[in-house]
């Protein structure tokens, strides 16, 4: 079956340290895979879209890579702080329609 | 611009009842989606519409009706609620498509209860 895979634990790193998230997918083989940020009580908000064709991408702080022999894509975020806790979820569109399958997210926690 | 507004925030509802969870957005987007919410299972693609009078089923769609009668309003239907329904839901606009990938954008959310 497909499945797109996150890590279920909640993630808890020291500010100023690299956080480092892992999305997983199978029997899929999507063109596009995103990266979205969110907040309790709040809906997701986009940050990145990486290309099958692009390895790596960055924005400011953020990183991420797309392995599509894999099968997964890497999220970076460097010199973290509190305000970057929150959950990140990944997604994919698998079809190239607009009808974007989202991993269950993981739970990132920076401590002071 | 406003972007994704989303009607009611939250809502009780009996088991049988029947509601519309409103949404709209302003950013003339064509595509726009409903998602649930519940812990531990992320997003749950409900229906999506690729534009108006356009409408096409996602992941968990029984117990949901669609339509798509205008570019800005797409609202989700429950037609006879159950507990199950119990969730939060979402709606998202979506930028993109062409080649170029999607990025959808949220609204607030709507959280309902089904006793």
């Amino acid at each position: 079956s497909q499945k797109i895979e996150q890590n279920s634990e909640a993630l808890n790193i020291q500010e100023g340290k690299t956080a480092t998230l892992t999305c997983n997918y199978t029997n899929y083989s999507p063109a596009y895979l995103q990266w979205y940020r969110q907040d309790p009580g709040r809906g997701p908000v986009f940050l990145l879209l990486i290309r099958e064709n692009e390895k790596e991408k960055r924005k400011e702080r953020l990183k991420v890579t797309f392995d599509t022999t894999l099968k997964q894509s890497l999220f970076h975020i460097t010199a973290s702080q509190p305000a970057d806790s929150a959950t990140y979820l990944c997604a994919l569109d698998p079809s190239g329609a607009p009808k974007i399958i989202f991993g269950s997210g993981t739970r990132l926690s920076i401590r002071p | 611009n406003a972007g994704v507004t989303q009607t009611p925030k939250f809502q009780v509802l009996k088991t049988g009842q029947s509601m519309t969870l409103q949404c709209a957005q302003d950013m003339n987007h064509e595509y726009m989606s409903w998602y649930r919410q519940d812990p531990g299972m992320g997003l749950r693609l409900i229906h999506y519409s690729v534009g108006a009078g356009i409408t096409d089923q996602g992941e968990v769609p029984n117990g949901y009706n669609v339509s798509r009668s205008t570019t800005e309003d797409f609202p989700l239907r429950l037609l006879s609620a159950a507990p199950s329904q119990t969730s939060v839901y979402f709606c998202a606009s979506t930028r993109g498509g062409g080649g170029a990938g999607y990025e959808q954008y949220f609204g607030p959310g709507t959280r309902l209860t089904v006793t």
